[in-house]
């Protein structure tokens, strides 16, 4: 089945300053890549996604990249801003027929004002 | 829209008790999932249900069992629970084909005695 890693566990930035949260995933027929933000207490939000005909993805501060090659994805928080602070969970779906999304472990990034 | 709405938001079971979680959608999805997230592991997949009147094994189905009760209403079972059974559920709705987003409702946070 698949595997997906999530690196790192916890990281903190200076408010402004950008973050980067990387995912590596080990089914190459995955090709549907999700990122949710989970802020304390309450269910995962999804903020973007990817598939896997698509190499880079931005909504506003938000960017996602995708190396299908390596097989791995990264989610990137450009001027982050106190309200960026939660958990944040990428996902990989292996496709068609497939109803099961395989999440990370989970970043908490912490923005210091 | 009230989107994925869980009953209860807490409780509190004694080993051996048996009890219902309720999820429902008003966003007529064709898919639900139950999920347990806990610290360090991310989301792992109990049971989905890719349409109504269907129900399907996903990663960790041990101690539950699910009823899709109509299109809306995706319940989920602990026949007799146990400490390791202590987490948050989160309940998902999806339009229905694979590589939709998945909506996820407030959670409900179970711990066992």
């Amino acid at each position: 089945g698949e595997n997906v890693e999530q690196h790192p566990s916890t990281l903190s930035v200076q408010e402004g300053d950008s973050a980067v949260i990387k995912c590596t995933y080990s089914d190459s027929a995955s090709n549907y890549f999700p990122w949710y933000k989970q802020e304390l207490g309450k269910g995962p939000q999804l903020i973007i996604d990817i598939r896997s005909n698509v190499g880079e993805k931005k909504d506003q501060r938000i960017a996602v990249t995708l190396n299908k090659t390596a097989k791995h994805f990264s989610l990137h928080i450009t001027e982050t801003q106190p309200e960026d602070s939660a958990v944040y969970f990428c996902a990989a779906s292996s496709g068609a027929g497939s109803y099961q999304l395989t999440f990370g472990k989970g970043t908490k990034l912490s923005v210091i004002p | 829209n009230a989107g994925v709405t869980q009953t209860p938001k807490f409780q509190v079971l004694k080993t051996g008790q048996s009890m219902t979680l309720q999820c429902a959608q008003d966003m007529n999805h064709n898919s639900m999932y139950w999920y347990r997230q806990d610290p360090g592991m991310g989301l792992r997949l109990i049971y989905y249900s890719a349409s109504e009147g269907t129900t399907d094994k996903g990663e960790v189905p041990n101690g539950y069992n699910v009823s899709r009760l109509n299109k809306r209403e995706f319940s989920l079972r602990l026949e007799s629970a146990a400490p390791s059974q202590t987490s948050v559920y989160f309940c998902a709705s999806s339009h229905g084909q694979n590589q939709e987003t998945q909506y996820f409702g407030p959670g409900t946070r179970l711990l066992v005695l």
